[in-house]
């Protein structure tokens, strides 16, 4: 049974349009994340939800929006898409913990270019 | 903040030998949690392994070793006898405890090509 899975792998579409990517882990981890890897191999940290409660937001341009409708569940939207969003986009879990640093288990990631 | 520098872009080396891929960090906690995944070719990110601040102590897994010393602010890992199935990009990442939700920061990653 796959542990985060991530949906689609691949998402081609237009400059401008509206995207989501949907995350799912079946770990009963508390905590969900959202990577963003460049065109470099280059992770950064985009967005983390602790029990529905957005915990860190870098600075990310308000066209992306994370919705978590439940703990299992953390989506990524996507407004009005730009060339630079073109990037492979990694979903993460943890138990979260207190005391932090839990190991991350990572989704296979979703390949977006935009056109 | 904090910061993790993979100062090798790129190693290559012959199957067999022995490689080391470098990993400095900064940061102004007291705790906190220093990572490596790995990255093969299909994509994925590997889990290899979490050291905390305060076990100084190094690990050794199989061929895999992890040398992580606080006076230099470095977390080395070595690869003995390398194969060919090593060959990936290997990211050092260190994460700060904020209490469960701590993003990791990623070195830019450290590409190995191990030749056959």
């Amino acid at each position: 049974d796959t542990a985060v899975s991530q949906t689609p792998k691949y998402l081609v579409t237009q400059m401008g349009n509206d995207k989501s990517i949907k995350c799912e882990q079946n770990l009963g981890h508390d905590t969900m994340y959202w990577y963003k890897q460049d065109s470099k191999k280059f992770l950064k940290i985009m967005f983390s939800y602790n029990n529905k409660e957005l915990i860190i937001n870098e600075t990310v341009p308000n066209r992306f929006s994370p919705k978590s409708p439940d703990k299992a569940h953390l989506n990524l939207h996507i407004n009005s898409l730009e060339l630079g969003d073109s990037a492979v986009y990694f979903c993460a879990s943890s138990p979260g913990v207190a005391g932090g640093g839990d190991e991350q288990f990572f989704g296979p990631g979703t390949r977006l270019t935009v056109l | 903040a904090q910061k993790v520098t993979q100062a090798q872009t790129e190693i290559s080396v012959v199957e067999k030998e022995d490689v080391t891929l470098d990993c400095v960090y900064e940061t102004r906690d007291t705790t906190y949690y220093l990572f490596w995944y790995k990255q093969p070719p299909s994509g994925e990110l590997v889990f290899l392994i979490r050291r905390n601040s305060f076990d100084e102590q190094n690990e050794i897994s199989g061929r895999y070793s992890w040398n992580f010393q606080k006076s230099t602010s470095s977390f080395n890992f070595t690869i003995t006898a390398s194969q060919v199935v090593d060959s990936a990009v290997y990211f050092c990442a260190l994460s700060e405890d904020r209490g469960g939700a701590d993003g990791l920061t990623f070195g830019k990653g450290t590409h190995l090509i191990i030749q056959p």
